[in-house]
């Protein structure tokens, strides 16, 4: 069974900083690439960030562009994403999300992880 | 950045209606695009990719077509259970936006 989970989310104030993470297990992980998707509440979905199977791909939001990193460790069959200069807009919960890709070409996403949701407030 | 701008964003219609959701993309996908249904408190789930195809297990009641840049989703035949919000999404080009959804509501 496909499983994600998020976890490293919480209450920090407007300028902090936090990491989430995202493991992966009931599939094999170096061969996705895998997005966060983050969702504030009673709003639409964001998509926020982007990484290839190998990680040597990313591909971020306007709205998160030079604020957000992503990475991925395959061997810890993890996904991460470290957010910086937080604003309240960047309130949501965000998801692990994994994506259908088949040579080269990406399609849909297939799983989602329960979320975690991220406070940024003083 | 391609742009999706999805309409409406609201819909009312009856059990057993038609209805057309539309999502037109800034600049040519190549179809590299799909819908989602998300009901409260839920994941997203897949009911069409590469702007056409059905998802296995969706019902036939959904269907997606696309000429250029504009893309549907119709549901022909509204169940009680199809009320919920929609969205596109392109995977054509990191970023990977998503329109701005549809909340389909029962009338």
């Amino acid at each position: 069974e496909v499983q994600l989970v998020e976890s490293g989310g919480g209450v920090v104030r407007p300028g902090g900083s936090l990491r989430l993470s995202c493991v992966a297990s009931g599939f094999t992980f170096d061969e996705y690439d895998m997005s966060w998707v983050r969702q504030a509440p009673g709003k639409g979905l964001e998509w926020v960030s982007g990484i290839n199977w190998k990680g040597d791909s990313t591909g971020y939001a306007d709205s998160v562009k030079g604020r957000f990193t992503i990475s991925r460790d395959n061997a810890k069959k993890s996904l991460y994403v470290q957010m910086s200069s937080l604003r309240v807009e960047d309130t949501a919960f965000y998801y692990c999300a994994r994506s259908y890709c088949s040579d080269g070409s990406c399609f849909w996403i297939d799983y989602w992880g329960q979320g975690t949701l991220v406070t940024v407030s003083s | 950045d391609i742009q999706l701008t999805q309409s409406p964003s609201f819909l009312s219609a009856f059990v057993g209606d038609r209805v057309i959701i539309t999502c037109r993309a800034s600049q040519s996908i190549s179809g590299s695009l799909a819908w989602y249904q998300q009901k409260p408190g839920k994941a997203p789930k897949v009911l069409i990719f590469t702007a056409s195809t059905l998802e296995g297990g969706v019902p036939s009641r959904f269907s997606g077509s696309d000429s250029g840049t504009e893309f549907t989703l119709t549901i022909s035949g509204l169940q009680p259970e199809d009320f919920a919000t929609y969205y596109c999404q392109h995977l054509n080009s990191f970023p990977y936006t998503f329109g701005q959804g549809t909340r389909l509501e029962i009338k």
